[in-house]
């Protein structure tokens, strides 16, 4: 089965507030993760990365938190916008068995609605 | 100067017929990947290419048949189409592992499949 998943389907905020997106993975080999934006009727767009070496990365206005010892891994949104609003998913690159191949397996996704 | 483009953004078409959605990516990347997008926003892997080589084939029925013709291409042939092969199919590509590390790939803008 699938071993990324989210604790909230659907996240409703006003602007200018935080907005914070959980994802938890259960795959403890996996060593890279990415959060990636799905507006209506487009494909999924890099947000931010974290590799397993790291714990905390900044962007503009987004930073990614993981914890490797509960295996969760965090999207925060600063002074959320309107424009913010889409579904995010969180991936995380897993090791095809038995190979030094890798596949970005995607967790269910949170839809992220920001009310003007 | 889109990075990855597939045709067609929209598929209508019955029963038992056979079509292809092509994809391109003018990024240089080595891995292309095509996934599978159902009603519930969930993503898929399918297939993943590696300089034409197949390397990933996650158990999808052999009416889909993906053909890469040069690394930059990545087209995905469906024969006898049923109602539940209905989604949006989305192509991706990356640069695999790139000195040792992985890196995020890049989608197209999906092409939404509907089979009636």
């Amino acid at each position: 089965g699938e071993s990324v998943g989210l604790h909230l389907p659907t996240l409703s905020v006003q602007e200018g507030d935080n907005s914070i997106i959980n994802c938890a993975y259960s795959n403890s080999a996996s060593d890279y993760f990415i959060w990636y934006k799905q507006e209506s009727g487009k494909g999924p767009q890099f947000i931010i990365d974290i590799r397993s070496n790291m714990d905390k990365r900044q962007g503009q206005r987004v930073t990614v938190l993981l914890n490797k010892t509960v295996k969760h891994l965090s999207l925060q949104i600063a002074a959320t916008q309107p424009g913010d609003s889409a579904v995010y998913f969180c991936a995380e690159n897993i090791r095809n068995s038995g190979g030094s191949n890798y596949k970005l397996t995607f967790g269910k996704g949170t839809l992220l609605t920001v009310n003007p | 100067d889109t990075a990855v483009s597939q045709t067609p953004k929209y598929l209508v078409t019955q029963m038992g017929n056979d079509k292809s959605i092509k994809c391109e990516q003018n990024l240089g990347h080595d891995t292309m990947y095509w996934y599978k997008q159902d009603s519930k926003k969930f993503l898929k892997i399918m297939f993943s290419y590696n300089n034409k080589e197949l390397i990933i084939n996650e158990t999808v029925p052999n009416r889909f048949s993906p053909k890469s013709p040069d690394k930059a291409h990545l087209n995905l042939h469906i024969n006898s189409l049923e109602l539940g092969d209905s989604a949006v199919y989305f192509c991706a590509s990356s640069h695999g592992r790139n000195r040792g590390k992985n890196t995020e790939a890049f989608f197209g803008q999906g092409t939404r499949l509907t089979v009636v």
